[in-house]
């Protein structure tokens, strides 16, 4: 049974800094998404990884997937404010059609 | 816009009371999938279609059922309802090229 887990749980930051939030999971898959979600609202998709060394970056954010260590980072560079939200990464079974979610990343940017 | 609606956005109901959450897409997609958001738990896969009258079970589909009679609906039901239903319930549709799924604005449900 896939088993994806993120950590941290909640992440404070200051306006300016890097960070990295990690997302595990317990079986094969190099299918991994990552989302975002603003409080009160649906999620948005934010990056899609396709493969082994997949790597995609979008302002400030970077993701990478490194299927053979089931890992994916999600870079925060210089943070600021507007990326206050929560961080979901969800990974694809493969066989049969489930995506599976961890538990989410709670970001909150202060000045 | 992803296409999806989801109804009703807000209801309250009491315990024991039939509830059905309705999901509808105008992509034709052949997957839908019905999760629930509860603080701590991320979100959580209750059932999922992969055609019509096709359906899986998902993480935690004990004391629901779904139905997909067209391409286009998506219907989840809690036959009698219980105070640990009370969630948030999102309705997802699945790209067919990446796999990505692209979500409703949600369904807020308490039950009292």
């Amino acid at each position: 049974e896939l088993k994806v887990e993120q950590n941290p749980l909640f992440l404070s930051m200051q306006e300016g800094k890097n960070y990295t939030i990690y997302c595990n999971y317990s079986t094969t898959s190099d299918r991994l998404y990552w989302y975002r979600q603003d409080p009160g609202k649906s999620l948005e998709s934010l990056f899609v990884l396709l493969s082994n060394g997949a790597v995609k970056q979008e302002g400030r954010l970077m993701a990478s997937l490194d299927t053979k260590a089931r890992l994916s980072t999600l870079h925060i560079t210089a943070a600021v404010h507007d990326l206050s939200a929560t961080y979901f990464c969800a990974v694809d079974e493969m066989v049969g059609g489930k995506l599976i979610f961890g538990q989410g990343t709670e970001l909150s940017v202060k000045p | 816009d992803a296409g999806i609606t989801q109804s009703p956005r807000h209801k309250v109901t009491e315990t024991g009371t039939p509830v059905t959450l309705r999901c509808h897409q105008t992509e034709n997609h052949r997957y839908m999938y019905w999760y629930r958001q509860d603080p701590g738990h991320g979100l959580r896969l209750i059932h999922y279609s992969y055609g019509v009258k096709d359906t899986d079970k998902g993480e935690v589909s004990d004391g629901y059922s779904v139905s997909r009679s067209k391409t286009e609906d998506f219907l989840l039901t809690l036959e009698s309802a219980t105070s640990s239903q009370t969630s948030v319930y999102f309705c997802a549709i699945r790209s067919e090229d990446t796999r990505e799924l692209f979500f409703g604005e949600g369904s807020r449900l308490t039950v009292l």
